[in-house]
């Protein structure tokens, strides 16, 4: 079974604060990455995703790689209290029958405070 | 508008019945999946399905089925096998081709009465 370990939190930060989120994953063969977003009750939205080593930024998020240390981060930069929500990082098997599938961790509950 | 729509919003179960989550998308996507969150826990996969007419059990497949006949629907059934059904359902779908990810339907409350 593929492993992917989150934080569980919860992260409370001020308004305008960086959070970081922080993601580790035990299967070395994987390949494409993913940060959705949860609200209280709601489903989960895609925000970042990112297939190659470094970073990727996309307005204030940037997703990190580092497939050397099996770990994957989200930075949220100038957090705000709607960014208030559970973050969830999922991993996805790219190979054989499994392709396509995700596995998820358990999510870190994040609390932006004004 | 094109998207993944899942029904009921909220359902109830009596014991000893069978309840089918509806999941219809509109996207042409090949592979669908539906998933399960109990609190405070991440996603655990029932199902998922490649192809029209093919699907694979996920991790937690018991007292669970599934049909895949058109490729725009993947109706999940719980069945009465299914001791402890009550979570948030997920259902999500992605193209095959390339490295596009999934996307989620609004979800399903399962209770029991």
């Amino acid at each position: 079974q593929k492993e992917v370990e989150q934080n569980s939190g919860p992260l409370s930060v001020p308004e305008g604060a960086i959070a970081s989120l922080n993601c580790t994953y035990s299967d070395r063969g994987s390949q494409s990455f993913f940060w959705y977003r949860q609200y209280s009750g709601k489903s989960p939205e895609l925000i970042m995703f990112i297939y190659s080593n470094g970073d990727k930024e996309d307005g204030r998020f940037t997703a990190q790689l580092n497939k050397a240390s099996q770990y994957v981060s989200l930075l949220i930069r100038d957090s705000q209290p709607s960014d208030s929500a559970t973050y969830l990082c999922a991993v996805r098997d790219d190979r054989g029958s499994t392709l396509g599938r995700l596995y998820f961790g358990r999510g870190t509950q994040l609390t932006v405070w004004p | 508008d094109g998207g993944i729509t899942q029904s009921p919003k909220y359902l109830f179960r009596k014991e000893g019945q069978n309840v089918t989550l509806s999941c219809e998308q509109n996207l042409n996507h090949d592979a669908m999946y539906w998933y399960r969150q109990d609190p405070g826990q991440g996603l655990r996969l029932i199902y998922y399905s490649q192809i029209v007419n093919d699907f694979q059990k996920g991790d937690i497949a018991e007292g669970y089925s599934v049909s895949r006949e058109k490729k725009e629907s993947f109706p999940l059934t719980v069945t009465s096998a299914q001791k402890n059904p009550t979570a948030f359902y997920l259902c999500a779908s992605r193209p095959t081709g390339g490295a596009q990810p999934q996307h989620f339907g609004d979800g399903t409350r399962l209770s029991i009465l």
